[in-house]
């Protein structure tokens, strides 16, 4: 049972420079998102998509964009990477119902120096 | 402005204890609290639901309290076990924000042996 798979697992970036994360999920869920963990501040959602097709500004979106690439995959893009953005990211999808639990995958630490 | 908050940072409980855990919400219109669990280097996991209908819902070791008056709601952990190590998220979701989660900053429960 694949789940959500996030890669990298780990990266480290200068300023200025971009990168991709890639995320996809083997449940056949319609919603993804995209989180940041950081000290003190728990999880803030930066992007998520409802359904194929559409993607929705969380509470913390500057400097990244995403891509509903399919049901399966959901990208997050830093155009360029700013110390700010050290964090742990989190991709995590759910199959629509407002109850149903979200499942998370095992994160990718990134590191800009 | 967090609307979910955990004001422990960590909670040291002996084995076999009871462990509680405090979350405080500031919107009234979530309706829907979930905890999730978080070992080092994982993503998180879901562990427990409430609905705001409810004051109490019960899964083996784990129960969950709601107070809707006091915007609070608990988690207890009984007994606890040295697996029970690890971060805990409070979340809270509700019709107003399409359901997506918003997280406490989590607290660090240790079970001593």
């Amino acid at each position: 049972n694949a789940g959500v798979t996030q890669t990298p697992k780990f990266q480290v970036l200068k300023t200025g420079q971009s990168m991709t994360l890639q995320c996809a999920q083997d449940m056949n869920h319609n919603s993804m998102y995209w989180y940041r963990q950081d000290p003190g501040m728990g999880l803030r959602l930066i992007y998520y998509s409802a359904s194929e097709g559409t993607t929705d500004k969380g509470e913390v979106p500057n400097g990244y964009n995403v891509s509903r690439l399919n049901k399966r995959e959901f990208s997050l893009r830093l155009e360029s990477a700013a110390p700010s953005q050290t964090s742990v990211y989190f991709c995590a999808s759910r199959d629509g119902s407002h109850t149903g639990e979200l499942f998370f995958g095992e994160g990718s630490r990134l590191t800009v120096l | 402005d967090q609307q979910v908050k955990q004001n422990s940072p960590s909670l040291s409980v002996q084995e076999g204890r009871i462990s509680i855990l405090n979350c405080d919400y500031t919107n009234s219109m979530f309706d829907y609290f979930l905890w999730y669990k978080k070992y080092p280097a994982e993503g998180p996991t879901f562990l427990i639901s409430i609905s705001s209908i409810k004051d109490k819902n019960e899964d083996g070791r784990f129960t969950v309290f709601l107070n809707k008056s006091a915007k609070h709601l608990s988690l207890h952990i009984v007994p606890s076990q040295p697996g029970d190590s690890a971060v805990y998220f409070c979340a809270a979701s509700g019709a107003f924000n399409d359901y997506k989660l918003s997280f406490g900053a989590g607290t660090t429960v240790t079970v001593r042996a």
